[in-house]
């Protein structure tokens, strides 16, 4: 188990520039999600994926942010035509299959000047 | 209705005291209730969980209660150690394990 794994740790972009992150999940994970979180405040849902089904999307996410993960197995995020609102900390949490807890990884901190 | 409200937002308590963390929620479909640990520059770790059927559950130093009748529950860290510095988080699960977090209480232990 070498945990969850989030790459870059760190990313600073122009705004209006597109950035990808990747998170690869604890191998025998099902379920990855991906949670955003600004300073001073708890993590927020952004979406889920049960195996390579993307199954849910918050509100928060709008049309410039689109996540995959083919395969099932390691997720992609996309922000693209970047704002500065987007700067904050994107973490990527993985569960088994049955009801059990989340794993989060150390997180992709974005700012965006 | 999807909240949880944590307090204090910061805390400061002496070593080997007893440090504690409440938070309250609305929404009764609520079915897990984590603690999570975060360090400066890293992800939330889960630190202890219950269920709404349980009214206690302790883990070494570290105790939730839960009432649910009050739609409250809390975090005791007992003996309280310098290297318990960090912020915590309450969360709440309903569906599919979405959590939705509370706003963080930064604990600071003092030597």
């Amino acid at each position: 188990d070498t945990g969850v794994s989030q790459n870059p740790r760190h990313k600073i972009t122009k705004r209006g520039q597109n950035v990808t992150f990747r998170c690869d999940p604890i191998s025998e994970h099902n379920r990855l999600y991906w949670y955003r979180q600004t300073l001073g405040q708890g993590p927020e849902f952004l979406t889920y994926f049960q195996n390579e089904a993307q199954l849910e999307k918050s509100r928060l996410l709008s049309d410039r942010f689109s996540a995959e993960r083919p395969k099932g197995s390691f997720s992609t995020l996309e922000i693209q035509r970047t704002e500065q609102g987007d700067s904050a900390m994107y973490l990527c949490a993985s569960s088994s299959f049955s009801d059990s807890p989340l794993h989060f990884g150390n997180g992709t901190r974005l700012t965006v000047t | 209705q999807q909240q949880v409200k944590q307090s204090p937002q910061s805390l400061i308590v002496q070593k080997g005291g007893i440090s504690i963390i409440n938070c309250a929620y609305e929404n009764t479909a609520f079915d897990y209730f984590p603690w999570y640990q975060q360090f400066p520059g890293k992800g939330p770790a889960l630190l202890i969980a219950i269920r709404p059927d349980v009214s206690e559950k302790k883990e070494g130093r570290f105790t939730i209660s839960f009432n649910k009748s009050a739609k409250q529950f809390s975090l005791h860290i007992m003996d309280s150690q310098p290297g318990d510095s960090a912020t915590y988080f309450c969360a709440a699960k309903w569906g599919a394990q979405k959590l939705v977090f509370g706003q963080g209480t930064r604990l600071t232990i003092n030597p």
